[in-house]
């Protein structure tokens, strides 16, 4: 099957610093991706549907303002949380689906902890 | 978005067959089921999908009843590598749309 690849797997960050997950469609183009939040015990949240070339669609009550994503390539997207806090701490999941497939791939995640 | 329940948690022993049931009584005609699995610490990774037959593949088999109201994901012979959380999704397709998931059943598999 197609692979999505996320990077870093895990991250630590300091308050109020900024920081940068990367997700890659290692073998197919990808014109949308999704991005989930997921907290500990808690099933995903979709946060934003990702398009390449134009903006992201937000979910309701996901700031965009501190959840910039950028789709800049077809087989890139990145998401960037801007003046990380504590709260902000969780498993951040990319999905990306083939332009024939019906399932989608998943990345492997990325715990963010913010201190 | 049509909603999926599903029980939060369920056991299984070891090689044994594991029926995991989800209900969509709101499911439309274009609605497919699909089921992923998460393991801990992973991101979700797909199982099956159907629209209106049953299906089978190398990892499980998926019921679908005749309304469509509800599936069964068949586990044939648990393994402990198959203890995880299984969504129940119903998506009506194309790569621009979103999955949505809901809570899924943990499922705890006993040597």
């Amino acid at each position: 099957g197609a692979v999505v690849s996320q990077h870093p797997s895990r991250v630590i960050c300091k308050s109020g610093t900024s920081v940068k997950i990367e997700c890659r469609s290692l073998d197919f183009q990808a014109t949308t991706m999704f991005w989930y939040r997921q907290f500990p015990k808690q099933s995903l949240m979709l946060m934003a549907t990702s398009n390449e070339g134009s903006k992201a669609t937000y979910e309701q009550g996901v700031e965009k303002d501190k959840f910039l994503i950028n789709h800049a390539s077809l087989t890139l997207s990145t998401l960037t949380v801007t003046s990380a806090h504590p709260e902000d701490s969780s498993f951040y999941i990319c999905s990306a689906r083939t332009g024939t497939s019906t399932e989608a791939f998943f990345g492997q995640g990325t715990r963010l902890t913010v201190v | 978005d049509a909603k999926t329940t599903q029980p939060n948690s369920m056991e299984s022993n070891e090689e044994e067959p594991v029926h995991l049931p989800c209900n969509h009584s709101t499911i439309s005609g274009t609605d497919y089921i699909h089921w992923y699995r998460q393991l801990p610490s992973q991101g979700p990774e797909y199982v099956i999908h159907g629209l209106t037959s049953n299906v089978n593949n190398r990892m499980a088999s998926l019921a679908i009843a005749e309304d469509r109201k509800s599936s069964t994901l068949i586990l044939h012979r648990a393994t402990l590598r198959d203890a995880a959380v299984y969504y129940c999704i119903l998506h009506y397709g194309g790569a621009t749309n979103k999955l949505i998931f809901g809570t899924g059943t943990l499922l705890a598999v006993q040597p």
